[in-house]
């Protein structure tokens, strides 16, 4: 069984940076992409970018070009995600997703906890 | 970038009842959709993909339609454990892979 094992919340201030860590279990790790998708207080999900750790280059949404890096350590099975430049519309739970289909990043089939992001002077 | 716009926002139901669930995309998306269930504290979970097929474990209760802009998630007979916010998913233009902004089915 899949898991993916996200890192602890953090409380950051405006112009910081954060670093979230996914630490996936119990499956193929290399092939299957990993996303990030964040869900602001109240309902909706923003998918931010994505890894394919064999292949190594990211993708990334317009909106967060330029702030994001997403990287991955095959070594340990982890991937992560920085953001940079926080403001308090970066309040928020993000999530790690792995994708359902090797090579892909079609669906998401398998979910980290979440994180709770907090942006507050 | 494809907007999904899901309607209603909310759905007022008693167990036992019929959910049908929309979803409509800005441009064609071919078959290339989900659906997602989330709880209150927890990550979505996948239910339908390509349109029209259950992920692993999904009740047969649970069924999808729909091409290239229009989309439906049908529940046939509601669970208490079928409240929840449902959301769609498009993956045929990305980046970026994008989302609707949910449907909120509560118990009536």
């Amino acid at each position: 069984q899949v898991q993916l094992m996200q890192s602890g919340a953090e409380v950051k201030k405006p112009g910081s940076s954060v670093k979230v860590s996914c630490t996936a279990s119990g499956g193929t790790f290399s092939t299957y992409a990993i996303s990030w998708v964040r869900q602001a207080p109240g309902p909706g999900l923003e998918w931010m970018g994505g890894i394919i750790p064999l292949f190594g280059t990211p993708n990334y949404a317009q909106k967060f070009q330029g702030r994001v890096t997403i990287t991955t350590d095959e070594s340990t099975s982890t991937a992560y995600m920085e953001l940079t430049s926080l403001t308090s519309e970066d309040t928020a739970v993000y999530y790690c997703a792995r994708a359902s289909d090797s090579g892909t990043y079609y669906y998401f089939d398998y979910w980290g906890q979440g994180t709770l992001v907090t942006v507050s002077s | 970038e494809i907007v999904l716009t899901q309607s209603p926002a909310t759905l007022s139901l008693s167990p036992g009842e019929r959910a049908t669930l929309s979803c409509r995309a800005s441009q064609s998306v071919d078959s290339y959709l989900a659906w997602y269930q989330q709880k209150p504290g927890q990550a979505p979970r996948l239910l339908i993909y390509d349109a029209s097929n259950r992920a692993t474990g999904i009740p047969a209760r649970f069924s999808g339609s729909g091409s290239r802009t229009d989309f439906t998630l049908t529940i046939s007979s509601l669970e208490p454990e079928d409240f929840a916010v449902y959301y769609c998913q498009q993956r045929f233009h990305w980046p970026p892979i994008t989302f609707g902004q949910g449907t909120r089915l509560e118990i009536k």
